[in-house]
């Protein structure tokens, strides 16, 4: 374990499901991370939360909605999902604003939309 | 013109191999350079990390950056069938936000 856990780790949704992807890190870092990582691209950073307040939403489409109730724990709530959102997504931590030690992973939730 | 390029292979080797893996950017404002090691079905775990040109090395792992080519490179020697995973570079600016690569994956043959 990296410190970072995910669950569940595999998740398969219908189009007209609601689920949620749980996010917990013990490592006491104040910046957590939602990625998207789909086949044969690079890891695309969805949202960022800085010390609990939401710091960057990459145009993600509000079909995914973050939520992070304190500095240790980040959930993505999915509603109406597409098949082209199947993907790892990908929880991560860091200490804010610290450079070159870059962020500690989840092993990741593999999504399957049908 | 993506920020960061990197070939995704797969690149094969017999164990024993040299291994050299590489990135371009863009971006010159990029100051830390990482190296993300992934197996399959795990997230992405912290190799090596560097600031500024330079080499780094640690144990049969060697990382290079050239900024003034914006090219870097991760060295494996003595590659063993464990090193078999996807490798990321990574790259961060004075925003402290990490933009990947798109990963390329590497097979040691036993």
């Amino acid at each position: 374990e990296t410190g970072v856990t995910q669950t569940p780790r595999h998740l398969v949704m219908g189009m007209t499901n609601k689920k949620s992807l749980k996010c917990e890190q013990h490592l006491g870092h104040n910046a957590m991370y939602w990625y998207k990582q789909s086949a044969k691209k690079p890891l695309e950073l969805m949202f960022v939360y800085n010390f609990k307040e939401q710091t960057e939403n990459n145009s993600v489409p509000s079909r995914f909605s973050p939520e992070c109730p304190n500095s240790s724990h980040l959930f993505l709530h999915l509603h109406t999902l597409q098949p082209e959102d199947s993907a790892l997504y990908l929880c991560a931590s860091s200490q804010e604003r610290v450079g070159g030690k870059g962020y500690t992973f989840g092993s990741g939730t593999r999504l399957t939309v049908v | 013109q993506k920020e960061v390029e990197q070939d995704p292979g797969p690149l094969s080797v017999p164990e024993g191999a040299i291994v050299s893996l590489n990135c371009t950017y863009s971006n010159s404002a990029f100051q830390y350079f990482m190296w993300y090691r992934q197996y399959s079905r795990k997230g992405p775990e912290l190799l090596m990390y560097t600031y500024s040109s330079g080499n780094k090395e640690d144990g049969r792992f060697t990382a290079q950056v050239d900024k003034s080519s914006k090219y870097i490179s991760l060295f494996i020697r003595d590659s063993q069938p464990s090193d078999s995973a996807t490798y990321l570079c990574a790259m961060m600016d004075s925003s402290y936000k990490l933009i990947f690569g798109s990963g390329t994956r590497l097979l040691v043959r036993p």
